[in-house]
């Protein structure tokens, strides 16, 4: 699996949106872009995936560039829930396993 | 009810006695994985299961053990603990038929600590 790079943490004000970068410049063509959260100690949580397009869902969106070397998760209106350590990970799709690095941890400040 | 839950959620037992963590669940996969969090850390691999009769070690298997009783129950054992096994625990399941997503879903975690 590629390898991923995150910042270790960050602050974002309620309200405002959270842009979280993750850099993975050795991607496979086949490899997806997945990010996870974990919410203080709970069970890690699938927030959106993409492999080259941008993806959004109700709970985020996901830009990737065009080389697809890095990219950004935005949570568009961050709220103290929000509050947790985000993982970015990259896998083929039928990859059975998930492989977690440190992540970023983002505290939403009221 | 949750989709995949774990017994015990918090544990604390000594050094050298045996201890079983379970899990079930109700999602219909048929993939069940055992995954281990150490503070400030990402979660790590022990065992793996495709189906009732598959059980693959990952990462860091030394030192436990698993049972895959139905395609609902996956156990995870710890044949003779010791400290450094005190760990946050997950089980999680997956569903090879999602494309991409792959339907991964975590229980809410066993915390355990060995003394």
């Amino acid at each position: 699996d590629a390898k991923t790079t995150q910042p270790t943490s960050m602050d974002c004000a309620e309200g405002r949106a959270a842009n979280l970068p993750c850099n993975h410049s050795t991607i496979s063509g086949n490899e997806y872009v997945y990010w996870y959260r974990q919410i203080h100690s709970q069970g890690p949580q699938y927030i959106i995936h993409g492999l080259k397009n941008n993806e959004t869902n109700e709970m985020a969106s996901l830009i990737i560039t065009e080389d697809r070397k890095s990219s950004t998760l935005i949570l568009p209106h961050a709220t103290l829930r929000d509050t947790a350590v985000y993982y970015c990970i990259v896998r083929v799709a039928d990859d059975y396993k998930l492989s977690f690095g440190a992540g970023t941890t983002v505290t939403v400040r009221a | 009810d949750a989709d995949v839950t774990q017994t015990p959620r918090n544990r604390i037992t000594k050094t050298g006695k045996r201890i079983m963590l379970e899990c079930s669940q109700t999602k219909g996969h048929d993939r069940m994985y055992w995954y281990r969090q150490d503070p400030g850390l990402g979660l790590r691999l022990i065992y793996y299961s495709f189906d009732v009769k598959d059980i693959n070690k990952g990462e860091i298997s030394d030192g436990y053990s698993v049972s895959r009783q139905a395609q609902a129950k996956f156990s995870l054992s710890l044949e003779s603990a010791i400290p450094n096994q005190t760990a946050l625990y997950f089980c999680a399941t997956s569903d090879p038929g999602r494309t991409g997503e792959y339907g991964y879903t975590f229980g809410s975690g066993t915390r355990l600590t060995v003394v």
